[in-house]
């Protein structure tokens, strides 16, 4: 059974920081790797998905990274921002593309 | 361009009363629908998709259960309301293995 584990499980860092948030995962046979913004209180917002024959993904200040075969993603923020702040999750497809499995969060704190 | 919608957005019920929470999706065809909770504090846990009318899979055995009755429409369902139904209920879609949307969600809390 997949499990996806996401570490820090929350995160404060002042304005202007670049950091890294990191995603793993037990089955390397994953079809893709999606990672969501939520607001408190809100749905899922998706940040960027990355394809099984991919190696990266960018969206503008947003990197994400995938290595299945060492089973770990990293969602890279460059100079954060207090907008910034929301729990990231990770997100891991199965083999046939119908089902995720996601990580428990990241919380971050941007302060301004 | 792909739509989903969710309703209610908040909902308060008491204890043994029946729930209908509805999702539809606009712009696509055949889309697979998923139900997913997230309780206070915890992850999100996928409760039921379908990959097509008619076409439940659960994924925890639990009170409550999920319809599609037609391809773009997916309800949550219970007869009885437990304490520990409460939380965030979500519905998604996704097509093709592509980029999974996720609808507003519904904070249900049972009293």
């Amino acid at each position: 059974k997949q499990e996806v584990t996401q570490i820090p499980a929350a995160l404060s860092v002042p304005e202007g920081e670049n950091l890294v948030l990191n995603c793993s995962f037990t089955d390397s046979a994953i079809y893709n790797l999606q990672w969501f913004r939520q607001d408190p209180g809100k749905g899922l917002t998706s940040l960027l998905l990355i394809q099984s024959s991919q190696r990266e993904q960018t969206s503008g200040r947003l990197n994400a990274s995938l290595d299945k075969s060492s089973g770990r993603s990293t969602l890279y923020i460059a100079a954060s921002q207090p907008g910034d702040s929301a729990t990231y999750l990770c997100a891991v497809y199965n083999n046939a593309g119908n089902m995720l499995t996601f990580g428990g969060g990241t919380r971050l704190m941007v302060k301004p | 361009s792909q739509t989903i919608h969710q309703w209610p957005a908040t909902l308060v019920q008491p204890v043994g009363s029946p729930l209908s929470l509805e999702c539809t999706v606009e712009g696509t065809s055949n889309p697979n629908l998923y139900w997913y909770r997230q309780a206070a504090g915890r992850g999100l846990q996928l409760l039921f998709y379908s990959v097509g009318i008619g076409q439940i899979s659960s994924e925890v055995p639990q009170n409550l259960s999920a319809s599609r009755p037609q391809d773009r429409q997916f309800i949550l369902s219970s007869k009885k309301l437990l304490l520990s139904d409460s939380g965030f209920y979500l519905c998604a879609w996704t097509w093709g293995g592509e980029s999974y949307t996720f609808g507003s969600g519904t904070r249900l809390t049972v009293v």
